[in-house]
C-alpha cells in the first residue's frame, strides 16, 4: 500500500530565509504521481505542482523549487526567500496507476509559519 | 480555471441527524472524491466516484454514504451524525484521460461540527 510521510509536522522561520519541506513517499507501482498542494488558513487546497515517476528532472517555478529523487523516494519542496503569503499547510501527496481513478493518498501536512 | 463550491462552509448539526454535503464542479470531470481532514492525520478520502452513479469507497467509508446522480454534483451523506464526524471535508474533482489527468483541484472545505 501507498504510504506518504512528512515528518515536519510545523516548521517557522523569519521572512526572507530559505525553508525546505520534506516527503517522502512508498509505493510499489512504477509509474506514480506525486504532488505539493498548499492550504491557506482559508481552507481551500490549492495545486502546487505535479510529477509523473518518469520525470526526475528538478523543477523550479519563481520563488518554489521542487527536487525528485527516485533513489531515496523523496519530493521535496524548498520555498526561496520566504514571505508571510507562504504561511500555509503544505500537503505532499501520492496517486499510483494510469487510470485517472486513483485518488491521492496524503501525507499528514507541514505548517509553515513565517514570521515578518 | 477550475471551479469546485461546496454547498456550506460551516455547518453546525445534531447528533443522529442526517447531513448533505453538496460539492459542484463546473470542468465536466469525470472522477469526484469526497476527504476528511483531521490534524495530524492529512486527508483521508471516504468515497469517489468515477461516473455517473458509479462509486467506491475509500478508506474510511463507515458511517457515510454518497450520490451522484449528475456528472456535476456528488453529495455526501451522513445518515446519523456522530460526535467523532466533526471535521473538515473536502470535495475534489479531477478529469479522466488527458493529459492533466490525476490532478485532482478541491473546494473550500466545509467544517462541519455534531454537537
Amino acid at each position: 500500500a501507498q504510504k506518504v510521510t512528512q515528518a515536519q509536522t510545523e516548521i517557522s522561520v523569519v521572512e526572507k530565509e530559505d525553508v525546505t519541506l520534506d516527503c517522502v513517499y512508498e509505493t510499489r507501482d512504477t509509474t506514480y504521481y506525486l504532488f505539493w498542494y498548499k492550504q491557506p488558513p482559508s481552507g481551500e487546497l490549492v495545486f502546487l505542482i505535479r510529477r509523473n515517476s518518469f520525470d526526475e528532472q528538478n523543477e523550479i517555478s519563481g520563488r518554489y523549487s521542487w527536487n525528485f529523487q527516485k533513489s531515496t523516494s523523496s519530493f521535496n519542496f524548498t520555498i526561496t526567500a520566504s514571505q508571510v503569503v507562504d504561511s500555509a499547510v503544505y500537503f505532499c501527496a501520492l496517486s499510483e496507476g494510469d487510470t485517472g481513478r486513483r485518488a491521492l493518498t496524503f501525507g499528514s501536512g507541514t505548517r509553515l509559519q513565517v514570521q515578518p | 480555471d477550475v471551479k469546485v463550491t461546496q454547498s456550506s462552509r460551516y455547518l453546525v448539526k445534531r447528533t443522529g441527524e442526517k447531513v448533505f454535503l453538496e460539492c459542484v464542479q463546473d470542468m465536466d470531470h469525470e472522477n469526484m472524491f469526497w476527504y476528511r481532514q483531521d490534524p495530524g492525520l492529512g486527508l483521508r478520502l471516504i468515497y469517489f466516484s468515477y461516473d455517473v452513479k458509479m462509486k467506491e469507497k475509500g478508506d474510511i467509508p463507515e458511517g457515510y454514504s454518497v450520490s451522484r446522480e449528475k456528472k456535476e454534483r456528488f453529495s455526501l451523506i451522513l445518515e446519523s451524525a456522530s460526535t467523532n464526524q466533526t471535521s473538515m471535508y473536502l470535495c475534489a474533482s479531477s478529469l479522466l484521460g488527458s493529459s492533466q489527468k490525476e490532478t485532482q483541484y478541491f473546494g473550500p472545505g466545509t467544517r462541519l461540527l455534531v454537537l
